[in-house]
């Protein structure tokens, strides 16, 4: 299957420092990229879905201005939490497809990022 | 309010025998489910799916079941192999949307299997 890499896997940092999440499609262009955040014991939630060249769009309760999302090429995607503070803290993990394929066995998921806010 | 449910974190199993996973739903709207497998340090892969127009759908070892009177589907392994062993998330989405369409996830399910 194709595959998402995602960098960094894993980042602690100090709370009020913002920190960037980038996730890849290395080998198909990914039309639409969505991102999840997995708390502990919990389930994977979507965030927000962006597709190249617009903006995301937010699930409700997500705070746009807070989770910043940036997909301007088809293999790239950025998440940047500003202001980063401890309730953050959490599994953050995208997912790439193609909006060729119609089927969702075109979905492809990163291997996610364990996000640390002290 | 959770709409897709697997209350068993853990599920362990021995080599040979059947797994079997399980998942409740309360969105009558789904039309669509999955089951993803995780393995560490990875990001889920799809291993298999059902149209809500059918009961069942088999793929190798792997047949997933749909009782939609009681928003119930499992996950059958057999025979089950090391290898199996990972975190089994069950998904549901409304109006399929392919691969565009958006996935409830359930909390996913731990299954060890015994050599």
């Amino acid at each position: 299957g194709a595959v998402v890499s995602q960098h960094p896997s894993r980042v602690i940092c100090k709370s009020g420092t913002s920190v960037k999440i980038e996730c890849r499609s290395l080998d198909f262009q990914a039309t639409t990229m969505f991102w999840y955040r997995q708390f502990p014991k919990q389930s994977l939630m979507l965030m927000a879905t962006s597709n190249e060249g617009s903006k995301a769009t937010y699930e409700q309760g997500v705070e746009k201005d807070k989770f910043l999302i940036n997909h301007a090429s088809l293999t790239l995607s950025t998440l940047t939490v500003t202001s980063a503070h401890p309730e953050d803290s959490s599994f953050y993990i995208c997912s790439a497809s193609n909006r060729d394929t119609r089927s969702y066995r075109g979905r492809f998921f990163g291997p996610g990022t364990r996000l640390t806010v002290l | 309010d959770q709409q897709v449910k697997q209350n068993s974190p853990s599920l362990s199993v021995q080599e040979g025998r059947i797994s079997i996973l399980n998942c409740d739903y309360t969105n009558s709207m789904f039309d669509y489910f999955l089951w993803y497998k995780k393995y560490p340090a990875e990001g889920p892969t799809f291993l298999i799916s059902i149209s809500s127009i059918k009961d069942k759908n088999e793929d190798g070892r792997f047949t997933v079941f749909l009782n939609k009177s009681a928003k119930h589907l499992s996950l059958h392994i057999v025979p089950s192999q090391p290898g199996d062993s990972a975190v089994y998330f069950c998904a549901a989405s409304e109006n399929y949307g392919g691969s565009q369409g958006n996935l409830i996830f359930g909390k996913g399910t731990k299954l060890s299997v015994k050599p």
